[in-house]
């Protein structure tokens, strides 16, 4: 079962920042935040992943808090192309099982 | 090449026909990963492997469902027998080393009939 809790839906308008919530207060010590994200009819793109400290990169940035019980994924700046299913998950980087264990995730939908 | 590869992109199939699906992997990554996705539902983890050998099974559903990876690159997943119920869409991912960021392909899109 998926260790992560999501919204099911949001909305988000053009050229706003989007940003999506993941609670996972199961969390271990080991176990890093990945987030992956889905446009219709593809395959699950990565975007970014972190253990405790704040992680930036050129898609998005990712907020973990202080007991890393949950997270928030940043898109700066929303474009149409951001619409997506967004998923959370947790997993041990390494030592652990290799899979990713997907929920249903949150549907962003950026509205022009 | 630069991305995963997967053949035949939609296989439409008789119930109770073997099908075989293809993957090809992102060269010189060791990890590969099947996963199967239902409408409406999160990618369902299948099997893994690392190099030649299958490191986690258990995902496969049932003994109808077998997948190898003779050479460590390109992947093969086979199902017998199929029914009504494996139709979905089977995804491949590969990563070049253990907690690296996986790359999917595009998935076969199987429809049972």
């Amino acid at each position: 079962d998926a260790k992560t809790t999501q919204p099911p839906s949001m909305d988000c308008a053009e050229g706003r920042a989007a940003n999506l919530p993941c609670n996972h207060s199961t969390i271990s010590g080991n176990e890093y935040v990945y987030w992956y994200r889905q446009i219709h009819s593809q395959g699950p793109q990565y975007i970014i992943h972190g253990l405790k400290n704040n992680e930036t990169n050129e898609m998005a940035s990712l907020i973990i808090t202080e007991d890393r019980k949950s997270s928030t994924l940043i898109l700066p700046h929303a474009t149409l192309r951001d619409t997506a299913v967004y998923y959370c998950i947790v997993r041990p980087a390494q030592g652990g099982s290799e899979k990713l264990v997907f929920g249903k995730g949150t549907k962003l939908t950026v509205n022009p | 090449g630069a991305g995963v590869s997967q053949t035949p992109s939609n296989k439409v199939t008789e119930k109770g026909k073997y099908v075989e699906l293809r993957c090809d992997p992102i060269s010189g990554h060791t990890a590969l990963y099947w996963y199967r996705q239902s409408l409406g539902q999160g990618p369902e983890f299948l099997i893994y492997f690392q190099g030649t050998g299958a490191a986690d099974d258990s995902g496969l559903p049932n003994d109808r469902f077998f997948a190898v990876r003779p050479e460590g690159s390109v992947s093969t997943l086979k199902i017998q027998r199929t029914e009504r119920g494996d139709s979905a869409v089977y995804l491949c991912a590969s990563s070049s080393t253990p907690g690296a960021g996986y790359t999917f392909g595009s998935g076969t899109r199987l429809t049972v009939v």
